[in-house]
């Protein structure tokens, strides 16, 4: 079967940097999707890695190796309203998402 | 605003009656997508529509059938409701973004409780 693996929750001080690790296995991969979503809300889009290495986006940088099966989201200089559930997605060789259940993270002043 | 837009917000229904969560969107996207999310899971796709005409199903289409007659409208139907679909239900579609991805773009969400 397919499955994502996410830490269920993480906890981080303001200001801090945190890691927030993904593995994956699925029928083959298209793409790999970083969604944040506040409590209530819907998942807004983050970031996408289809290549090996390191996209930075401001405070936000994601890592993809295709080789390990492995993503992580780096969040720099936490701030409060950082306090979400962060999704990792992957998209199979059918273009199907399959979702991880999210890693809530919660920011400590 | 453009986007999505998703109604009802919440809804508390009996066991056994029909309901129909609907979902409009203004931005012309030829895909559109019904999730549920429910806690410790991941979402799953319960149907799809890649164009105004067709319908396709998910991962959990089973107690949900779903319509496409225009290009705008998405509506989720559950004939006779059983307390296993208590969840939150999105709708979404797929933008373009300028990194060559198609990326979900999510209405904000109906909270279904049945009891």
């Amino acid at each position: 079967g397919q499955n994502i693996d996410q830490p269920t929750e993480m906890t981080a001080t303001e200001g801090a940097i945190v890691q927030i690790n993904c593995t994956y296995q699925t029928s083959g991969f298209n793409g790999l999707f970083w969604y944040q979503q506040h409590a209530g809300e819907a998942p807004t889009f983050l970031s996408y890695n289809v290549l090996d290495g390191l996209e930075e986006k401001g405070r936000f940088s994601s890592f993809l190796s295709r080789s390990k099966g492995y993503s992580y989201l780096l969040l720099k200089e936490l701030q409060m309203k950082d306090s979400a559930s962060y999704l990792c997605a992957v998209r199979d060789r059918d273009y199907q998402l399959i979702w991880g259940a999210g890693t809530k993270l919660i920011i400590k002043p | 605003i453009a986007g999505i837009t998703q109604a009802p917000t919440s809804q508390i229904l009996a066991a056994g009656r029909r309901m129909t969560l609907r979902c409009t969107q203004d931005m012309r996207h030829n895909a559109m997508y019904w999730y549920r999310q429910d806690l410790g899971l991941g979402l799953r796709l319960i149907h799809y529509s890649n164009t105004a005409g067709t319908t396709g199903k998910g991962e959990v289409p089973d107690g949900y059938s779903v319509s496409r007659a225009n290009t705008d409208d998405f509506p989720l139907t559950l004939a006779s409701a059983v307390p296993s679909q208590t969840s939150v239900y999105f709708c979404a579609t797929t933008v373009s973004h300028s990194s060559g991805a198609n990326v979900l773009t999510f209405g904000a969400g109906s909270r279904l409780t049945v009891l």
